[in-house]
C-alpha cells in the first residue's frame, strides 16, 4: 500500500538549514509527484512545494527563494532543503501523495 | 494565491445531527482539462490530515457515504448526514487546480 515517511531533525536554531527525507513505498517517484506540507500548531496547512514524477520541481513564490526540493528515485526518497529558518517555520511538515500523507514531522526552531 | 473560505469556524453537533460546511474560492477551481480539483480534509486530534473527497464529489475509498460533496467554480459544500463521534475533528477544503495549492482555515467539528 501507499506508504511515505517523514524523518529529520525535531530542532533546528534559528537562521540554520533544514534537511528533511520523505521516504516512499508502495509507488514508484517516476509514476507519481511528492508534495511538502507544513502546519503551523493549531493553524491550517500551507503547501510548499512540489517534485514532480518528471523531475521538475515547483514552489510556492512566498518560499522559493529558500527552499529546495530535490529526490534520489534509487532510495525512493525526496528531500526537502529550506535556509535561514525563523521560528515562524516552526510546525509539523508532512510529505503528499494525492490523498496519502505521512504521519508528519514536528521542526522546533529555537536557540 | 487562490484564498479558500470556509463557514463556519466551528460548528457544536449533537451525533447523529446533519450539518453543512461551505468553501468558497476567490477564483474559479475549474482547471483547463475541465475538471475541478476541490477536494475535502479530516484532520482528527493529533493526526495527518485524511483526505475524504476529491474533485468535489468522489468519495476516497473507505470514506461512507453519509459524506458527500457539492459545488462548482467558486462555491463548495461538503454535508455530513447522521454525525459520528469518529468524524470529530478539523475539517479542511483544499484546491489543486492552481499553484500555489491553498487550504481553507479550517472547520473544527465538536459534539454539543
Amino acid at each position: 500500500q501507499v506508504q511515505l515517511k517523514e524523518s529529520g531533525p525535531g530542532l533546528v536554531q534559528p537562521s540554520e538549514t533544514l534537511s528533511l527525507t520523505c521516504t516512499v513505498s508502495g509507488f514508484s517517484l517516476t509514476s507519481y509527484s511528492v508534495s511538502w506540507v507544513r502546519q503551523p500548531s493549531g493553524k491550517g496547512p500551507e503547501w510548499m512545494g512540489r517534485m514532480w514524477y518528471d523531475g521538475d520541481t515547483a514552489y510556492n513564490s512566498a518560499l522559493k527563494s529558500r527552499l529546495s526540493i530535490s529526490r534520489d528515485t534509487s532510495k525512493n526518497q525526496v528531500f526537502l532543503k529550506m535556509n535561514s529558518l525563523q521560528t515562524d517555520d516552526t510546525g509539523t511538515y508532512y510529505c503528499t501523495r494525492e490523498g496519502h500523507w505521512g504521519q508528519g514531522v514536528m521542526v522546533t526552531v529555537s536557540s | 494565491d487562490v484564498v479558500m473560505t470556509q463557514t463556519p469556524p466551528s460548528l457544536s453537533v449533537a451525533i447523529g445531527q446533519s450539518v453543512s460546511i461551505s468553501c468558497k474560492s476567490s477564483q474559479s477551481l475549474v482547471y483547463s482539462d475541465g475538471k475541478t480539483y476541490l477536494h475535502w480534509l479530516l484532520q482528527s486530534s493529533g493526526r495527518s490530515p485524511k483526505r475524504l473527497i476529491y474533485q468535489v464529489s468522489n468519495l476516497d475509498s473507505g470514506v461512507p457515504d453519509r459524506f458527500s460533496g457539492t459545488g462548482s467554480q467558486k462555491d463548495f459544500t461538503l454535508k455530513i448526514s447522521r454525525v459520528e463521534a469518529k468524524d470529530l475533528g478539523v475539517y479542511y477544503c483544499a484546491q489543486t487546480t492552481h499553484f500555489p495549492n491553498t487550504f481553507g482555515a479550517g472547520t473544527k467539528l465538536e459534539l454539543k
